[in-house]
């Protein structure tokens, strides 16, 4: 039984540029959620979806970052314009439900340069 | 305001020596409670969860944790420490029974484990 998958699991792109990363949940996961590591820190609450739905968005920056599940197909978490100090780990995390433990991605390493 | 604290940043330990790391939490309700590891460069496994009943949880790879409500505490231990077990280790608490629409997790900044020869 695959665990959740991450893709890629590193990106670099230059200050200004569109970031795409993706995931896809555990098989019978209908429950998305994303995080994000920065150096030294640990791990921050960004986005909580379910299929076509934001359940909390309530750790996702205002401006630049949007998060979308579809019906089918992986989710995406979207930064645009990139900056340095969006360089970070990524991370994605799936469940069955709304109360159930969270199993985690191996993450996406993201270099702004 | 909620939060997690984990107090030790780094410990180091012989093999075969016994560890216990600490978690406090600061939540308006009872949460669920969680313990992650994860090894440098890779994503976060799930060691052990306490949702409800017996206070005292098994995990995998031999650790355990005992949930002390008037402590507002959830501390992992493991009687006896093996070199493998080196990496880093997180405490999150998230919703419980009542917790509402959301599923977030809180994290700790975690404790870095060091294990000796």
């Amino acid at each position: 039984n695959a665990g959740v998958m991450q893709n890629p699991r590193h990106l670099v792109r230059r200050r200004g540029q569109e970031a795409r990363l993706r995931c896809s949940p555990m098989k019978g996961h209908s429950h998305v959620y994303w995080y994000r590591q920065l150096p030294e820190e640990g791990l921050k609450f960004m986005v909580y979806l379910q299929k076509e739905n934001i359940i909390d968005e309530s750790g996702m920056p205002k401006e630049r970052f949007s998060a979308e599940f579809p019906k089918e197909g992986p989710s995406i978490l979207r930064i645009q314009q990139v900056v340095r100090g969006d360089s970070a780990a990524y991370f994605c995390a799936s469940s069955p439900g709304v109360r159930y433990e969270q199993y985690f991605g191996p993450g996406t390493r993201l270099t702004v340069t | 305001a909620q939060s997690v604290t984990q107090p030790d940043i780094h410990i180091t330990v012989s093999e075969g020596a016994s560890l216990e790391l600490r978690c406090n939490y600061s939540y308006g309700a009872t949460p669920y409670l969680f313990w992650y590891v994860q090894s440098p460069g890779q994503g976060l496994q799930l060691l052990l969860k306490y949702f409800s009943g017996d206070t005292l949880v098994q995990g995998i790879k031999g650790f355990e944790a005992e949930f002390k409500r008037s402590q507002s505490s959830f501390n992992l231990r493991k009687p006896s420490v093996h070199w493998s077990d080196a990496a880093e280790y997180f405490c999150a608490v998230g919703p419980g029974d009542y917790g509402g629409a959301t599923n977030k997790l809180i994290f700790g900044t975690g404790t870095l484990l060091a294990v000796q020869p």
